[in-house]
């Protein structure tokens, strides 16, 4: 079975600084790894994902992704964060085709003006 | 993008009743679709797969006689929470995958909040 595990919970950041949230994930196969972000009082929403190819993944947002299939991790980073980028960060890897997905917990992340 | 709504965004109950809530996928055609449940501060948790056609495919520990899932068309699933407890109580959020060249990607509707009383 597919689990996701995310290291931080609860991050709080000032504006301008970077950002790295860490994803490990356990599965022995192929995988496609998302990242999804969920702002207050909205809905989920693909920031970025990985299928195959270029392992340094770019979303949106100034948001990216690296792949190391050696550590089975997924971790997300932006080297600046702002204000509007408060929200919760789930990490979701699946096997493919119409197969489940598996989240993480979240992490909730905090910048301070 | 892909739009996957939900209906309703809240709704409030009392204990013993039941429930129907209704995931919409506006511009596209969904064979598939997933029911999750989001608890406070934790994750969302996979209840049942929806197949359009067909029985639903559920998770370990879901029981299928209390979340009853209907797949009636190709952009309409939907959820009903039969003889609904407090514990019912959560954010039901559903979503619909779209293929990719092989692989999917899945779109969220925006959730229900479900208030058992």
């Amino acid at each position: 079975a597919q689990s996701v595990s995310q290291h931080n919970h609860h991050v709080i950041l000032s504006e301008a600084a970077s950002l790295e949230l860490g994803c490990n994930y356990s599965y022995g196969g192929t995988v496609n790894l998302f990242w999804y972000v969920q702002y207050p009082g909205q809905h989920l929403q693909l920031l970025l994902k990985y299928f195959s190819g270029d392992p340094l993944v770019k979303g949106i947002k100034g948001f990216e992704a690296e792949f190391i299939k050696s550590k089975f991790s997924f971790n997300l980073r932006k080297p600046s964060v702002q204000w509007s980028d408060t929200a919760e960060y789930f990490c979701a890897v699946n096997s493919g085709g119409y197969q489940k997905v598996t989240f993480g917990i979240g992490t909730k992340l905090q910048v301070i003006p | 993008g892909a739009v996957v709504s939900q209906h309703p965004s809240w709704v409030i109950c009392k204990s013993g009743t039941s429930v129907k809530i209704e995931c919409r996928s506006l511009d596209f055609q969904a064979t598939t679709m997933f029911w999750y449940r989001q608890f406070p501060k934790q994750s969302l948790m996979l209840m049942a797969t929806s197949n359009e056609g067909s029985k639903a495919t559920y998770e370990q520990g879901v029981e299928k006689d209390k979340f009853l899932i209907n797949h009636a068309s190709l952009t309409l699933s939907t959820l009903t929470v039969t003889s609904a407890h407090p514990e019912d109580s959560s954010f039901y959020i559903c979503s619909a995958p779209i293929a990719f060249s092989g692989t999917d990607t899945q779109y969220f509707g925006p959730g229900t909040r479900l208030t058992v009383l």
